[in-house]
């Protein structure tokens, strides 16, 4: 099975920061990567899609890289709105995975 | 619009079955698979398996395999998981989503308690 290892698991940040969450593949799963945002309560909200791609309606400070097994979120100019705990997901293969999540807290 | 909405809560006790209903509108249910995902308290997300809408093809996580199944009636636009021998660790959220890797529509949740 693929793993993937998500850091860190939390991230105490100010609004106006620049926001960097990793996650490392255990083997290559080409861009098959996705990252949602979770608020307590509610259910995951995608983000990110093969692993760059904007889903419509996300604001542009969201963005998704990939370089090589790893895969970076980020957010240019953390918001209010943006504290929440954020999870990618791999989708390569049949048997897909979560990461542990991150959770993004006020500094 | 698309819309996934879940049936109620649940409470079972250990040893028992719980069967979860999503239905689904707002598209052509046998266009998209739908992905049953978890979330006990204070945990996060795990990925349960996978059915097609189109052909009834499942993909299941190995520590499940056994004691989930995930079926759909396209009479009625409606996917279900089934959990069997249930745990007290089954104690969580299910949530359906729609997609066959990147989900971009999911369900409300439907929280399963397991409890003597």
């Amino acid at each position: 099975d693929i793993q993937m290892t998500q850091s860190p698991s939390t991230l105490s940040a100010s609004v106006g920061d620049r926001v960097t969450i990793t996650c490392r593949a255990s083997q290559s799963i080409d861009f098959w990567l996705a990252w949602y945002q979770q608020k307590p309560g509610k259910a995951p909200k995608l983000l990110v899609y093969e692993a760059s791609k904007l889903e419509s309606g996300v604001p542009s400070r969201f963005s998704g890289s990939k370089s090589g097994t790893e895969f970076t979120l980020t957010i240019t100019s953390l918001q209010p709105d943006d504290f929440a705990t954020y999870y990618c997901q791999h989708y390569s293969g049949y048997l897909w995975s979560f990461g542990q999540g991150t959770k993004v807290e006020t500094k | 619009q698309v819309q996934l909405v879940q049936s109620g809560a649940e409470v079972k006790k250990p040893g028992a079955s719980v069967k979860v209903s999503c239905k689904a509108s707002g598209y052509t249910f046998a266009s998209y698979g739908i992905t049953w995902v978890r979330q006990a308290p204070g945990q996060g997300l795990e990925w349960m398996g996978w059915i097609s809408a189109y052909n009834g093809n499942t993909n299941y996580a190995p520590r499940l395999q056994g004691r989930v199944t995930m079926t759909t009636d396209t009479s009625t636009s409606t996917a279900y998981m089934e959990l069997r021998s249930l745990r007290s660790d089954d104690t969580a959220v299910y949530y359906c989503a729609r997609g066959s890797g990147d989900f971009h529509f999911w369900g409300q949740g439907t929280m399963v308690t397991v409890s003597s």
